[in-house]
């Protein structure tokens, strides 16, 4: 069983759509959760960063987490064409950073 | 400023060169990391350098060889690699190396093995 899950996709939505992406992870001792947004051939570009069980809003974007069930999600409203690209949840764990395998995101206008 | 700045941004190199690619940031970090990433799969960790020393080096082969020369700066040498080696490398920095921090990424040099 891979550390941490992720549907592949990919997921395609109409412009003005409400999108939810989520992983599972299956380490308890994971703390701090991040979801990183990368457009093709470029870098990761951190997008939101929390440690706590809740939700936590910058924007159009929501982060929830869910400890209990080793359960977080991103969500992205009002979606927009320039959302396109693979999101990617990372755990911090000692001195790495754990990846799920990407969830390629195409927002159609 | 969150910016990790890596050059070049494209490198070609034949299986007999040496070649560096070079990782900057000015954010104050004082762990810096190289991951490898192929294409359609997650970044996969390389090196990690925590205050200048070397603390993880994840199995890499010795044709990968990184350098830390000061807090802001640092370089992955490069010789004899093979093709299978090309990939994008990312650079990443984040406040220090212990857990609850966020690692900030370079836009990447995309390597090209011939």
């Amino acid at each position: 069983q891979k550390e941490v899950e992720q549907d592949p996709g990919p997921l395609s939505v109409p412009e003005g759509a409400i999108v939810s992406l989520n992983c599972t992870y299956s380490n308890s001792a994971f703390q701090y959760f991040m979801w990183y947004r990368q457009y093709s051939r470029k870098g990761p570009e951190l997008l939101m960063y929390t440690y706590s069980s809740g939700n936590k809003e910058d924007g159009r974007f929501t982060a929830q987490v869910d400890k209990s069930s080793k359960y977080i999600s991103l969500f992205i409203r009002d979606s927009q064409p320039s959302d396109s690209a693979t999101y990617l949840c990372a755990m911090n764990y000692g001195q790495n950073f754990v990846f799920g395998p990407g969830t390629r995101l195409s927002v159609l206008p | 400023d969150t910016e990790v700045t890596q050059t070049p941004k494209h490198l070609v190199m034949g299986m007999t060169n040496k070649k560096s690619l070079k990782c900057e940031q000015h954010m104050g970090h004082r762990a810096m990391y190289w991951y490898k990433q192929k294409a359609k799969k997650p970044p996969e960790l390389m090196f990690v350098y925590s205050y200048e020393k070397l603390s993880i080096n994840e199995s890499v082969p010795s044709r990968f060889s990184p350098e830390c020369p000061n807090s802001s700066l640092l370089n992955l040498h490069l010789h004899a690699l093979q093709p299978e080696d090309s990939a994008l490398y990312l650079c990443a920095s984040s406040q220090d190396s212990g857990e609850n921090t966020e690692a900030f990424f370079g836009q990447g040099t995309r390597l090209t093995v011939v």
